[in-house]
């Protein structure tokens, strides 16, 4: 079945510095991309997502870049803030009757030192 | 902002003892997924519905676990042995579509099994 790795499992920057997460899958048959912050006590957060059918995709402070041939996905976050210390997840979706559920990467928790 | 409500936050059990949890989805939405997210922050996927029938779910779930979403009642996950590996972080998430759209998360349950 698909299989979602994630890269680096921590990272911990100083304020305002840039990150980058790095995403690899295995199905080729994924199609969405979603992408989710998670704090402590707080419910998973949509923060962006990316369909197979583009290559790139910025909303605000994050830029996320797929890389179909290679099935590898990254995203940049710019300016950081104490605000977006969580620990962040791609996932990989296929669009096949019955196959909607969403594989996990293995989370990269980010810390922003003030 | 996501309206999928969890219930109970905290569950403590026995070992032996039934666990059970329930899930309103977001209004509208008839795709509820369940998940359980591990220590290590690792997704299992459980089982997933539309409306309030079972689309796929895991071996696990249909031996050792019960789980329904009748209409006009929250969704609902039983664990009917608890086990110390059970021990988890269940997450509810509600989607208009099976796939490929973006997926709703609770703020979940936390099962301790003592």
């Amino acid at each position: 079945g698909e299989q979602v790795e994630q890269l680096p499992s921590s990272l911990i920057v100083q304020e305002g510095a840039s990150v980058l997460i790095n995403c690899s899958y295995t199905d080729s048959a994924s199609v969405y991309f979603p992408w989710y912050k998670q704090e402590p006590g707080k419910r998973l957060q949509f923060i962006i997502d990316i369909r197979s059918n583009m290559e790139r995709k910025q909303t605000q402070r994050l830029t996320l870049l797929f890389d179909k041939k290679t099935k590898h996905l990254s995203l940049h976050i710019t300016a950081t803030q104490p605000g977006d210390s969580a620990i962040y997840f791609c996932s990989a979706s296929i669009m096949n009757y019955n196959q909607g559920k969403l594989i996990f990467g293995q989370g990269t928790k980010l810390s922003i030192k003030p | 902002n996501s309206k999928v409500i969890q219930t109970p936050r905290y569950l403590v059990k026995g070992q032996g003892q039934k666990a059970k949890m329930r899930c309103i989805p977001e209004k509208g939405h008839p795709v509820v997924f369940w998940y359980q997210q591990n220590k290590n922050n690792e997704f299992k996927f459980l089982i997933n519905f539309q409306n309030q029938e079972v689309l796929q779910q895991i071996d696990m779930t249909e031996k050792r676990f019960s789980a329904e979403c009748p209409s006009n009642s929250p969704c609902s996950l039983e664990i009917q042995s608890s086990e110390a590996g059970d021990s988890a972080l269940y997450l509810c998430a509600s989607s208009l579509a099976q796939s490929n759209t973006e997926v709703f998360f609770g703020k979940g349950t936390r099962l301790t099994v003592v």
